[in-house]
């Protein structure tokens, strides 16, 4: 079955403690990003990577790390997150006919 | 720069009741443009999309005309049923990029 998963599901962190969501997809897609959803706002782009080692800036990067080692997973690293940072984290991937992007479940994090 | 408007939610019907939920956009070109639906603890999945200009996407009993002339995109059911309840988010992906622009979601909700 074509997914994407990510884990953990839900995180409850503090002010400046390091996390990693991870990211995987099974489709050999070659596109990833990450989004976050946030009420009012939609959904926003904060990393892409086109492909392996390949990596670039969305609209809202700031406090947010990635990494794209391999095809198939695609972290999203907080080195020290904040609470602006509590939101709804999508992952996806994008067909290669760049018409349909598949997400992953979500990501609920809160950081107090 | 690329943008998606959406009308404002929530909206509730009910079931068997028709639904529009607008959408406008403003790009730059000829944009492809999505529906998107989330239900619940989920994560987004395509509805339906249009490529070009007069193209009709559907899906599910659900429609959406790309009219260039008034850059637009409403996405329209005739009869609307409890399991349609859900979030719906047009989107936009603007010439050979794979970002895509979200607009802010609409809730839908439907009553027995």
């Amino acid at each position: 079955e074509a997914q994407v998963t990510q884990n953990p599901r839900y995180l409850i962190t503090v002010t400046g403690k390091k996390l990693t969501v991870t990211c995987s997809q099974n489709m050999n897609h070659e596109y990833m990003s990450w989004y976050r959803q946030d009420p009012g706002l939609g959904l926003r782009q904060i990393y892409y990577s086109m492909n392996v080692e390949v990596t670039d800036k969305g609209d809202v990067p700031e406090g947010y790390k990635v990494s794209r080692k391999e095809k198939r997973n695609f972290p999203l690293i907080l080195e020290s997150p904040s609470p602006n940072q509590t939101s709804l984290y999508f992952c996806a991937s994008s067909s290669p006919d760049r018409e349909t992007q598949y997400f992953g479940p979500g990501t609920r994090l809160l950081v107090l | 720069g690329n943008s998606v408007t959406q009308m404002e939610g929530p909206v509730t019907l009910s079931e068997e009741a028709f639904l529009t939920i607008n959408c406008t956009y403003t790009a730059t070109g000829y944009p492809s443009l999505f529906w998107y639906v989330q239900y619940p603890g989920e994560g987004l999945q395509l509805l339906l999309k249009a490529t070009k200009a007069d193209d009709k996407g559907s899906n599910k009993g659900f429609e959406a005309t790309y009219r260039k002339e008034t850059t637009s995109f409403h996405l329209e059911k005739g009869s609307v049923q409890v399991s349609d309840s859900a979030v719906y988010f047009c989107a936009l992906r603007a010439g050979s990029a794979r970002q895509l622009t979200f607009g802010s979601g609409t809730q839908l909700t439907v009553l027995p």
